[in-house]
Parts: C-alpha cells; sequence; structure tokens
C-alpha cells in the first residue's frame, strides 16, 4: 500500500469553527490531491497541487484553502466551518511517469455541527 | 470539459455470476487514461483496473475485465464469478495531461449469496 496517511480520522466540529486536515505521504510523489465524497456525487475535486507551494483550485474549492510547504503534506483548511461541508474527505497521490495511478489516503469523515 | 457517467447507481448478482457496469466519458484530448476503483465498506479507494487510451487492447486483471471502446468514449467493466467480497461501491475515473482525475457518481454493487 502506498504510504498515505490522514489525521484526523474522524472530526465533529461546530459552524464558524476553523478545520485544518492534513495529508501525508512517504512516496515523494509530485501530486497531492484533496477531495470530498458525498452520496450521489461521487467524488469531486476540491484542490490539487503539482509541486512545493503549486496548487490549484478543483470543482467544488468555495470556502476550502490549501498549502503545501513540503512535499510530504498538504493541508486543507476549512476557515469557518459551514454544515454543507460536513463530508468524507480523500487525500490522495500521483506521480509523473507512464501509469498516471493515483493513490488514496483512508479518509477522514468530517461532521460540522 | 471533461465528464465521467455511471448511469447505474445500484446493482445486484448473484455470487458466481458475472456482472457488467457501464461507464460513458466525454473529453477532447488523444492521450488519456481510465480507470475503474472499488470502494468497500471500509471505505478505502483500491485500485482495480486501468486502461490507456492508446492501447486498443481491453485490460484483464484476473477476474476483472474492461470493454474500451473509444469511438463510442464507453469504457465498462466486467466483474466475472462474482464473489462477496466484491460488494463495493465502483468509481470510474479519467485523467489526461493535466494530471486532473474526474469521477462518476459510482455504482454500488451487492453481491448476493
Amino acid at each position: 500500500d502506498a504510504g498515505i496517511t490522514q489525521s484526523p480520522r474522524h472530526k465533529v466540529t461546530e459552524t464558524g469553527t476553523p478545520v485544518t486536515l492534513r495529508c501525508h505521504q512517504t512516496e515523494n510523489h509530485r501530486y497531492m490531491y484533496w477531495y470530498r465524497q458525498d452520496p450521489g456525487h461521487g467524488l469531486r475535486l476540491i484542490h490539487y497541487s503539482y509541486g512545493v507551494k503549486d496548487t490549484d483550485k478543483g470543482e467544488v474549492s468555495d470556502g476550502y484553502s490549501v498549502s503545501r510547504s513540503k512535499t510530504e503534506d498538504f493541508l486543507l483548511t476549512l476557515e469557518s466551518a459551514t454544515s454543507s461541508q460536513t463530508s468524507v474527505y480523500f487525500c490522495a497521490i500521483s506521480n509523473t511517469g507512464a501509469t498516471y495511478e493515483q493513490y488514496f489516503g483512508p479518509g477522514t469523515r468530517l461532521t460540522v455541527t | 470539459a471533461q465528464t465521467v457517467t455511471q448511469s447505474q447507481p445500484e446493482m445486484s448478482v448473484q455470487e458466481a455470476e458475472t456482472v457488467t457496469l457501464s461507464c460513458t466519458y466525454d473529453t477532447s484530448e488523444n492521450n488519456y487514461y481510465l480507470f475503474w476503483y472499488k470502494q468497500p465498506p471500509s471505505r478505502q479507494m483500491i485500485l482495480v483496473i486501468r486502461q490507456e487510451a492508446y492501447k486498443q487492447q481491453n485490460a484483464t486483471e484476473n477476474r476483472f475485465s474492461v470493454n474500451f471502446q473509444k469511438a463510442a468514449k464507453s469504457f465498462s467493466l466486467k466483474i466475472s464469478d462474482s464473489q462477496l467480497g466484491d460488494t463495493a461501491m465502483y468509481f470510474c475515473a479519467l485523467v489526461s495531461g493535466t494530471y486532473k482525475y474526474i469521477f462518476g457518481t459510482g455504482t454500488r454493487l451487492k453481491v448476493l449469496a
């Protein structure tokens, strides 16, 4: 299994509070991604990174920010959590090369009350 | 814009039988990759099979095979000799040179004993 960890694995927070989710990889892969998974929507891309300090928006980026100061860490921040951000969040990695395969972390279940 | 469509929200199959999951996609790229991922109740995303668009031969991985119809932009997954452990959510995904992956909304497969 690819070395990808996410922390925390579960979190309950209140509306209006800031939340940061962490993704850590030991594979030295160039690309890192944050997705959210909701019933009926599959996985939707929030933000992704193509290198240290290089990030770009996905299709559902409003209300989220990211940072990548090191190759191995990719942080997702909800500046002021809302109930609509209750979801399961997945981090993923991939690398340049022939296969384009993407590997996923275990997911974080976030509940905003 | 690239899209991936899975039109079967739920399917069921008897143990040891064969089932086919449908996926259609749209892209203007010539070079791209298609994937099927499995998500069992554990929530972990597992890569099942990969297909390079430039390869005419359909990919096969043990009991899993695909029917890749490039002109029709169709990428179906066939599971032979279905097992109880195949019960899961299955996602079809597309990626091209931008390294931004697009996922379908998923098909929930239940294998019946």
